[in-house]
């Protein structure tokens, strides 16, 4: 069983840059979560993407979106970057549907660093 | 809204002590609860979870945890700690079958051989 990998692993962007970082999710599962885990904190949620829609979505602005692909794989776009979008960005998969219970299968994470 | 608030930031234990882990949750209805472990250099990744029935589960590495619906908490345990546990610990809540999973802030515990 393949689990949920993540790209890149660490990455450096300068304020108002744009950044995409990308999610395979673990095979059998469906649906994709993506986590926000700044320094200190517990990870907050940003969104999730389930048949190819967006299936809920947090407190993060317009300029946080993402896209599933029919593979189940997934991306998270950030634009016009701020400081403050320094942190680990996670990446959870999951069965969806009915069969989700909100247990989280998470990969490594992308480490954003904006200067 | 759900909201989880851990109650301890940073535990330090020597070997063989008993650890417990306070964690409340607010939601007026049904709650799935998860503890997730982080330990150095690895990925988050599930310690144990309660959806229904027996109120005392038990997860990896003879962790537990106790549901106590009055209470709205989750409490982790561990009678006897080993130097391997050393890691972040997460109390996890989703409600009400959302898409949500809302986090706590997380425990830092360091164990000392």
């Amino acid at each position: 069983e393949t689990g949920v990998t993540q790209s890149p692993t660490h990455l450096i962007k300068t304020r108002g840059q744009q950044v995409t970082l990308r999610c395979s999710s673990q095979s059998g599962h469906n649906t994709v979560s993506w986590y926000q885990q700044a320094l200190g904190q517990g990870p907050q949620f940003i969104f999730q993407y389930y048949r190819e829609e967006e299936n809920g979505r947090g407190n993060f602005p317009p300029r946080f979106s993402g896209l599933q692909f029919p593979n189940y794989s997934s991306e998270l776009n950030v634009n016009a970057l701020e400081l403050d979008d320094s942190a680990l960005y996670l990446c959870a998969s999951s069965p969806g549907g009915y069969r989700y219970t909100g247990e989280l299968f998470f990969g490594e994470g992308s480490r954003l660093t904006v200067l | 809204a759900q909201s989880v608030s851990q109650h301890n930031h940073h535990v330090i234990l020597s070997e063989a002590a008993s650890l417990e882990l306070g964690c409340n949750y607010s939601y007026g209805g049904t709650v799935n609860l998860f503890w997730y472990v982080q330990y150095p250099g690895q990925h988050l990744q599930l310690l144990l979870k309660y959806f229904s029935g027996d109120p005392l589960v038990k997860g990896i590495k003879g962790f537990e945890a106790e549901f106590i619906k009055s209470k709205f908490s989750f409490n982790l345990r561990k009678p006897s700690v080993q130097w391997s546990d050393t890691a972040e610990y997460f109390c996890a809540v989703n409600g009400g079958g959302y898409q949500k999973v809302t986090f706590g802030t997380g425990t830092k515990l360091q164990v000392i051989p």
